[in-house]
C-alpha cells in the first residue's frame, strides 16, 4: 500500500517568514494530494490541493508544488501570520483506492 | 449545508463499556470514512463504508470494533469492551463521490476517554 512521509514534525517561524513542509510518497499511482490544517482540539479542514496533472498550484499565501518524477510534494506557506499555528497533514489518494493516505502532521508554530 | 456532524464530541467510559460513535455525513454524500487519531498523532484510516455497505474495513481491529452506515440514520462505529488504549479521537469524514480524488470533510470528532 501507500506510504507517506512528512518533514519535518515540528517547524517554528517568525512572523512573516515562509514555512515549508514536504511530504513524500510510495506508490506511483497516487494521483491527488490534499493538505489539511488542524487547530487544537478541531477538525482537519481542507487548505489546498493538487492533481497529478499539474505542478504547481496557488492560492494567496498558500502553494502547493508536486514532483511526480520524484514522488514528492510540498506545502509553502508565505508571510506567516501567528494564525497559521496548527497541524499540517498531507495526504495521497488514488482514483481506484479507497483510501486516503496520512502524513504523521507537522506542527507549525509562527512566533509573533 | 450543516457539514458532517459527529456525535457525542466528548464521550467516557469506563473499561468494558460499549461505545457508540454516531457520523451523519454531509447532505449528498454518501461515502463515509471513519479515522482514529491517538494524541500527537497522524490520522489512521479505520473503515470505509458506502449507504448498507462495507467498502474498506483494513483498518480496523478485527475484534471489538464494527462499523455500519444504514440506509436511513447515521454511520455508526462500536467499541464493545473497550479498554484505556481505545482513548482517541474519532474523526468521520464524508465524499461525494467515494473516488479518492474528492476530498473529504471531516466532523469534529468524538473525543473518547476510557477510564
Amino acid at each position: 500500500g501507500e506510504n507517506v512521509e512528512q518533514h519535518p514534525s515540528t517547524l517554528s517561524v517568525q512572523e512573516g517568514d515562509s514555512a515549508v513542509i514536504k511530504c513524500t510518497y510510495s506508490d506511483s499511482a497516487s494521483n491527488y494530494f490534499p493538505w489539511y490544517k488542524q487547530e487544537l482540539g478541531k477538525r482537519p479542514q481542507l487548505i489546498i490541493d493538487i492533481r497529478s496533472n499539474v505542478g504547481e498550484k496557488k492560492d494567496q499565501r498558500i502553494a502547493v508544488t508536486l514532483n511526480k518524477t520524484a514522488k514528492h510534494f510540498s506545502l509553502h506557506i508565505t508571510e506567516t501570520q501567528p494564525e497559521d499555528s496548527a497541524v499540517y497533514f498531507c495526504a495521497a489518494s488514488t482514483n481506484t483506492g479507497n483510501q486516503f493516505y496520512f502524513g504523521t502532521g507537522t506542527s507549525l508554530t509562527v512566533i509573533p | 449545508n450543516a457539514g458532517v456532524m459527529q456525535n457525542p464530541r466528548h464521550l467516557v467510559r469506563r473499561r468494558g463499556q460499549e461505545a457508540r460513535l454516531r457520523c451523519s455525513p454531509m447532505k449528498g454524500h454518501s461515502h463515509v470514512y471513519w479515522y482514529r487519531q491517538l494524541p500527537e498523532e497522524g490520522l489512521k484510516f479505520m473503515v470505509y463504508l458506502q449507504k448498507e455497505n462495507i467498502i474498506d474495513e483494513s483498518g480496523m481491529p478485527k475484534e471489538r470494533f464494527s462499523a455500519e452506515f444504514p440506509k436511513e440514520g447515521p454511520s455508526i462505529l462500536r467499541i464493545q469492551q473497550v479498554v484505556r488504549g481505545d482513548s482517541a479521537a474519532y474523526f468521520c469524514a464524508s465524499s461525494p463521490t467515494g473516488q479518492a480524488s474528492s476530498p473529504l470533510h471531516f466532523g469534529n470528532g468524538t473525543r473518547l476517554t476510557v477510564t
